[in-house]
């Protein structure tokens, strides 16, 4: 398997609910990211990881907890979302030093109720 | 800090057609990169074309190609030979040299094909 892959691709959850979002990236990159989108919004970077280091943090709100156990994988943990966490969760990758896009997965539609 | 601007909500182009997509950045640097990227209704962002700011050569890929006005900091994406696959969300995207991990993206431009 090649590429940005994300699970789920749809997921609804109530607002006392924890679930996660999964990321794997079968690309040789050694940096990942989560992006927030919204609708008429730019690209809203949340969390970046480099060789499993965070190097960026975009303020985001506690009930959303990166993870990234190795180079390949990256989750966000979810717990006690709001009904405006409802987006679109874009996961991408890059190889930093070699001058090249980042590449991203079809992301996960998250509904919360 | 850097911004990217997309002016058009919205575009529509005959099949077979050409259209351009404009895109304005705002930076201080000399040195980035900038990028077209296509989000169909699949979600998935696909790449479609890149530019280096170095390179004073305007990028083509097929029937995509770019116009770079470095000094006016504007990066227009010009689709020649429309067709009805062109039709998705095009956003326009801005980042540093590697090593520093920011790709900062404009709000998009929504492109409607008509056979």
């Amino acid at each position: 398997e090649t590429g940005v892959t994300q699970t789920p691709r749809h997921l609804v959850m109530g607002m006392t609910n924890k679930k996660s979002l999964k990321c794997e990236q079968h690309l040789g990159h050694n940096a990942m990211y989560w992006y927030k989108q919204s609708a008429k919004k730019p690209l809203e970077l949340m969390f970046v990881y480099s060789l499993e280091e965070r190097v960026e943090n975009n303020s985001v709100p506690s009930r959303f907890s990166p993870e990234c156990p190795n180079s390949s994988h990256l989750f966000l943990h979810l717990h006690t979302l709001q009904p405006e966490d409802s987006a679109l969760y874009l996961c991408a990758s890059s190889s930093v030093g070699s001058n090249t896009e980042a590449f991203f997965g079809q992301g996960t539609r998250l509904t919360v109720v | 800090a850097q911004t990217v601007t997309q002016s058009q909500p919205e575009m529509s182009v005959q099949e077979a057609e050409t259209v351009t997509l404009s895109c304005t950045y705002d930076t201080s640097e000399s040195d980035y990169y900038l990028f077209w990227y296509k989000q169909p209704p699949s979600r998935q962002m696909i790449l479609v074309i890149r530019q280096e700011a170095y390179k004073q050569q305007n990028a083509t890929e097929n029937r995509f190609s770019v116009n770079f006005q470095k000094a006016a900091k504007s990066f227009s994406l010009k689709i020649s030979d429309s067709q009805l696959g062109d039709a998705a969300m095009y956003f326009c995207a801005y980042s540093l040299p590697s090593g520093t991990y920011k790709y900062i993206f404009g709000t998009g431009t929504r492109l409607k094909v008509l056979a």
